[in-house]
């Protein structure tokens, strides 16, 4: 089975840190990677995509893949308390079509 | 702006009830898919359409069915809604399966 893996968290840092989410995955023919931030009691929004390996950099946000290694992450910079939420890691299945595996996501916490 | 919109936010039916929840698109991405997702869990594919074809997920229970009359719109189906049902129902649609774009989605509740 195609998996996913992220720290539950509760992941805390304080404010004006770097938090570091990581995710594991488990189908190497993955191509495409994602990032989405989940508000309490909302929908997911995407932030980050990210198709090759190295780092993608997108304001605060730094999305860094490695395929070989399996393994994508997220940094965000500066954190600040509206960054508090939970981060899912999205992979594309391969001979899936167009549909994508999540992980069960990180929560961060930024602390004042 | 171009969204996927979502009705109703909030959705309150009986057990066994039938309930359709609906999802449009103004971004015209001609796949959408319907999600699933349970508290603290990741979010569940129940079905996607790219373009008209159809394409249903192995463990995607029969009381769920899904209809696309065209390019914008897409409905869920419940048809006898049991309490394990009770979630939040994620619509979300890309260009050709790339990034995907998720709406607001429609809390269940099954009394």
């Amino acid at each position: 089975q195609k998996e996913v893996e992220q720290n539950s968290g509760p992941l805390s840092v304080p404010e004006g840190a770097i938090a570091s989410l990581n995710c594991t995955y488990s189908d190497r023919g993955s191509q495409s990677f994602f990032w989405y931030r989940q508000y309490s009691g909302k929908s997911p929004e995407l932030i980050m995509s990210i198709y090759s390996n190295g780092d993608k950099e997108d304001g605060r946000f730094t999305a860094q893949l490695n395929k070989a290694s399996q393994y994508v992450s997220l940094l965000i910079r500066d954190s600040q308390p509206s960054d508090s939420a939970t981060y899912l890691c999205a992979v594309t299945s391969t001979g899936g079509g167009n549909k994508l595996t999540f992980g069960t996501g990180t929560q961060l916490k930024v602390e004042l | 702006d171009a969204m996927v919109i979502q009705n109703p936010r909030y959705q309150v039916t009986q057990f066994g009830k039938p309930v359709t929840l609906s999802c449009s698109q103004t971004l015209n991405h001609n796949v959408m898919y319907w999600y699933q997702q349970k508290s603290s869990q990741a979010p569940k594919l129940l079905f996607h359409y790219y373009d008209k074809d159809f394409n249903n997920e192995a463990d995607t229970p029969d009381n769920f069915q899904s209809r696309r009359p065209n390019t914008s719109f897409c409905f869920l189906d419940i048809r006898s809604p049991g309490l394990g049902d009770a979630a939040m129902y994620l619509c979300a649609t890309s260009r050709d399966g790339y990034e995907q774009y998720f709406g607001p989605g429609t809390r269940l509740t099954v009394t």
